[in-house]
């Protein structure tokens, strides 16, 4: 069945250092692929999505390609910043939502 | 615009006893998802109404989960009778669209009520 694996945290970057966050899938057909945010006391927020094979995701100055040859929709950014400290989850939409563990990240200053 | 609401944020029962979660999604969203996230696991979806129809309600664990959605618009889950493998934080999302579009729709999710079961 469909599935989701992102890389386990906790992860703990200095400011503007860069971030990239593993996540790859399992699905039987051509889903969509999905990263949300939850920061602290928060719902789940859309971060970005990709709705097809080499699509690009940005928002926030974060990026997810959605790599089918490598079944990947890995999360970067260039500089991170405190207020990026927050839990992101991996997920895939195909007959029904997937998401991954979530990996909480902390910037420290 | 509202977002989606949850009630309540947190809840402490022991075992044996009925828990009772509601979800108010954004106004006008057909679809409502519920999902539980146990401790360190990841998210796990429950069910899909579509309006006051149940779509899908493949992920629900067993018949001790009941869920709702009268009308169309706020929903219910209800734990009778709990058990300590409940515990564990319940999201409810909405996204707006067609059925057959609506597992690409974004979802928009509440922030969760943390169900305690001791």
């Amino acid at each position: 069945g469909d599935s989701v694996t992102q890389m386990e945290g906790p992860v703990t970057l200095s400011e503007e250092a860069f971030l990239t966050i593993n996540c790859t899938y399992t699905a039987t057909g051509y889903p969509s692929l999905f990263w949300y945010v939850q920061y602290p006391g928060e719902g789940l927020q859309l971060l970005l999505k990709a709705t097809k094979a080499d699509d690009k995701g940005s928002n926030k100055g974060f990026e997810a390609t959605y790599r089918k040859e490598t079944t990947s929709f890995h999360l970067e950014k260039g500089s991170v910043q405190v207020s990026d400290s927050a839990v992101y989850f991996c997920a895939l939409s195909e007959n029904q939502f997937y998401f991954g563990t979530g990996t909480s990240l902390t910037v420290i200053p | 615009e509202a977002g989606v609401t949850q009630f309540p944020s947190h809840s402490v029962i022991e075992k044996g006893q009925t828990v009772t979660l509601r979800c108010d999604p954004i106004s006008g969203h057909d679809n409502l998802y519920w999902y539980r996230r146990v401790m360190g696991k990841e998210i796990k979806f429950l069910l899909h109404f579509v309006k006051e129809s149940k779509q899908d309600e493949s992920g629900m664990p067993n018949n001790r989960f009941l869920a709702e959605r009268t009308g169309g618009t706020y929903s219910t889950l209800k734990v009778q009778p709990a058990e300590l493998e409940d515990s564990g934080v319940y999201f409810c999302a909405s996204s707006q669209g067609s059925i057959a579009g609506a597992h690409t729709d974004t979802q928009y999710f509440g922030p969760g009520t943390r169900l305690t079961v001791l």
